[in-house]
């Protein structure tokens, strides 16, 4: 079975600086996704970024970025210029490939981000 | 025009009494989902619907029921409620076709509260 960790239970990190995040999983699969998802307060699931393991090229959008290490199968999340925003609970999440595209997402047990103004 | 939508959004009730709640995806998503976030903000997989069909069921008490009946719409129905099913409960869906298209999107959750 799948398994994904995050071993930062919390992490701070003061306003504009960069945090990184980190994500291991555990897979018998060569071809999967993974997923960073945001909860804010609100409680809603944003999707943050995403990666598909079998491009080399690590994702991007915006401010946050991924470094993907399919060797070593980890996924961590970097936040560049943090902001009052950024705050909220982040999880890993993986999903097996499969032609049916139903499969569920296992998900990590979240790292809580706080910004320090 | 929300993606996907969740009712109620707060459920607060008695231990024993039975209570739905309802989903709706206005994607056009092929596939829905039901996760369980307890108290330790840890998310885990309840069902899957494809099409109106179960696809996954986890290890979930037969006190729970989903029900799709299309498939725009994956309730939820909790029958003899106990203490221990206080949770947020997401609902998820996604377009059902291999590939990264199959990213999930959220609705809003429902925080349910037993008494």
């Amino acid at each position: 079975a799948q398994t994904v960790t995050q071993s930062q239970p919390e992490m701070s990190v003061q306003e504009a600086e960069t945090v990184t995040l980190s994500c291991t999983y555990d897979t018998s699969e060569s071809d999967y996704y993974l997923f960073w998802y945001k909860q804010p307060p609100s409680r809603q699931m944003i999707l943050v970024i995403r990666q598909e393991a079998y491009k080399q090229q690590n994702a991007t959008e915006n401010r946050f970025s991924v470094n993907f290490q399919k060797a070593a199968k980890s996924f961590s999340l970097k936040i560049s210029d943090s902001q009052l925003g950024d705050a909220a609970m982040y999880f890993c999440a993986y999903r097996r490939k499969t032609n049916f595209g139903n499969e569920k997402l296992t998900f990590g047990t979240g790292t809580r981000l706080t910004i320090i103004p | 025009d929300t993606a996907v939508s969740q009712t109620p959004k707060y459920l607060v009730t008695q231990m024993g009494n039975d209570k739905s709640i309802k989903c709706e995806q206005n994607l056009g998503h092929d596939t829905m989902y039901w996760y369980k976030q307890d108290s330790k903000k840890f998310l885990k997989i309840m069902f899957s619907y494809n099409n109106k069909e179960l696809i996954i069921n986890e290890t979930v008490p037969n006190r729970f029921s989903p029900k799709s009946p299309d498939k725009a719409h994956l309730n939820l129905h909790i029958n003899s409620l106990e203490l221990g099913d206080s949770a947020v409960y997401f609902c998820a869906s996604s377009p059902g076709l291999a590939g990264i298209r199959e990213t999930q999107y959220f609705g809003p959750g429902t925080r349910l509260l037993v008494l």
